[in-house]
């Protein structure tokens, strides 16, 4: 247990809709990663916040949002859902802003499936 | 753009039957290699970090080493519990840039 906690753990829904996704990070991190898995593209990093505020970017469409409140919890808001958002989403944190001796830990993801 | 690549997609074992996997990459500004294995379903779990040429880390019947351009994950004496898909990270910036795995299956 790498101490992250994602919910939902499912999440099945139909196209055109919009989800919400929350990820807790492990006690003392400040900093949320969300990422993206799916068969054919592997893990592809979406965004990072630290301490509340956006630092880095990936290839995260622009139906896709998220935001870190003060408590340090994150949530990954999906909309407009098409068939190929289907796929697991990750939550990663680390105690740095993702330095170089900082460590990511991962939490057990939320299958997502659009039909 | 940061390019991973890991061989081969999949290894098949027999328990006690040492191997090697290999990460290879090309970034600007290597900010740390990262291995992590990841069961069906589940979410990846650390392994290890790597920062230099040189550097050796080892857990258990794992050991990974790191070149300038490549990274190899050795199993020593697997086991059918060591099954399971080894993901190589390189970090660039503040992201991770992963590979796309190596699915590894031991038989007893």
């Amino acid at each position: 247990d790498s101490g992250v906690t994602q919910t939902p753990k499912h999440l099945i829904t139909a196209t055109g809709q919009r989800v919400t996704l929350r990820c807790s990070p492990r006690s003392g991190d400040l900093s949320v990663y969300w990422y993206q898995q799916s068969l054919d593209q592997g893990l592809q990093f979406l965004i990072q916040y630290y301490n509340g505020e956006e630092r880095a970017k990936g290839n995260i469409l622009e139906r896709f949002s998220a935001q870190q409140f003060p408590d340090l919890h994150s949530e990954l808001n999906l909309s407009s859902l098409e068939l190929g958002d289907s796929a697991l989403y990750f939550c990663a944190s680390s105690v740095g802003g993702g330095g170089s001796t900082d460590t990511q830990y991962f939490g057990p993801g939320t299958r997502l499936t659009v039909l | 753009e940061d390019q991973v690549t890991q061989s081969p997609e999949a290894l098949r074992l027999q328990e006690g039957e040492s191997s090697s996997l290999n990460c290879s990459y090309t970034v600007s500004g290597l900010r740390g290699l990262f291995w992590y294995r990841q069961d069906p379903g589940k979410g990846p779990e650390f392994l290890f970090t790597l920062y230099s040429a040189g550097e050796e880390k080892e857990k258990e019947r794992l050991k990974a080493t790191l070149t300038k351009k490549e990274s190899f994950l050795h199993i020593t004496a697997p086991k059918p519990e060591d099954s399971a898909t080894y993901l190589c990270a390189v970090r660039h910036d503040y992201k991770l840039s992963f590979g796309a795995g190596t699915t590894v299956t031991v038989r007893a």
